[in-house]
């Protein structure tokens, strides 16, 4: 297979306040890196589609300025919750496909994020 | 729109016996086709990947494609209670770094 992290796998922090979540892949490089949101007992949904090298593509309905994702390098890219308020509380996860006429999707860890 | 479509269960299949997945699909364009376990306040795992109609053997688990019926399943014999989580079934409508279709999933509980 091939291996996604995230860091930090848990976050707590206070109302207003930012949060960056790194996704990483660690055996080969990703141009494209998906960033899903999940609550509990609920599904996966999928946030935004992140590009090396140019703009994330976001999902109807997700506010791309309160959800910042830069995809600096091929192994990285970041999603930074901006002014975390209490519903932005979830489980975060990133995948990647590895490419090279594979089409499958690693997924990370996760991160599990509370907002008090 | 693409849509993936998935009985949510739960399904309750004894140890030791078959348990069977179903997942059908609205897109006839799509392409490839894959499973995923999610255990619980984990994230999801490939369990399979299937591109071509017909069967595909890993271990205990088998994928099964058709695409003139739009229908992809997952079967998972002699079930073990390790295999108790939520299945999804995840569509891409073509080749290549395409977001996923995700169902909503069925959870499996499998009764030693």
């Amino acid at each position: 297979g091939a291996v996604v992290s995230q860091h930090p796998s848990w976050v707590i922090c206070k109302s207003g306040t930012s949060v960056k979540i790194e996704c990483r892949s660690l055996d080969f490089q990703a141009t494209t890196m998906f960033w899903y949101r999940q609550f509990p007992k609920q599904s996966l949904m999928l946030m935004a589609t992140s590009n090396e090298g140019s703009k994330a593509t976001y999902e109807q309905g997700v506010e791309k300025d309160k959800f910042l994702i830069n995809h600096a390098s091929l192994t990285l890219s970041t999603l930074t919750v901006t002014s975390a308020h209490p519903e932005d509380s979830s489980f975060y996860i990133c995948s990647a496909p590895p490419g090279q006429g594979r089409y499958e999707q690693y997924f990370g860890p996760g991160t599990r994020l509370t907002v008090t | 729109q693409k849509e993936v479509e998935q009985n949510s269960g739960p399904l309750s299949v004894p140890e030791g016996a078959i348990a069977s997945l179903n997942c059908t699909y609205s897109d006839r364009g799509s392409q490839s086709f894959f499973w995923y376990r999610q255990y619980s306040g984990k994230s999801p795992e490939l369990i399979m990947s299937i591109y071509s109609n017909g069967d595909k053997e890993d271990g205990r688990f088998t994928a099964q494609l058709n695409k003139a019926s739009q229908y992809v399943s997952l079967l998972i014999r002699d079930s073990q209670p390790s295999d108790s989580a939520t299945y999804l079934c995840a569509v891409n409508y073509r080749f290549g770094n395409e977001k996923l279709t995700f169902g909503t999933g069925t959870r499996l509980t499998i009764i030693p």
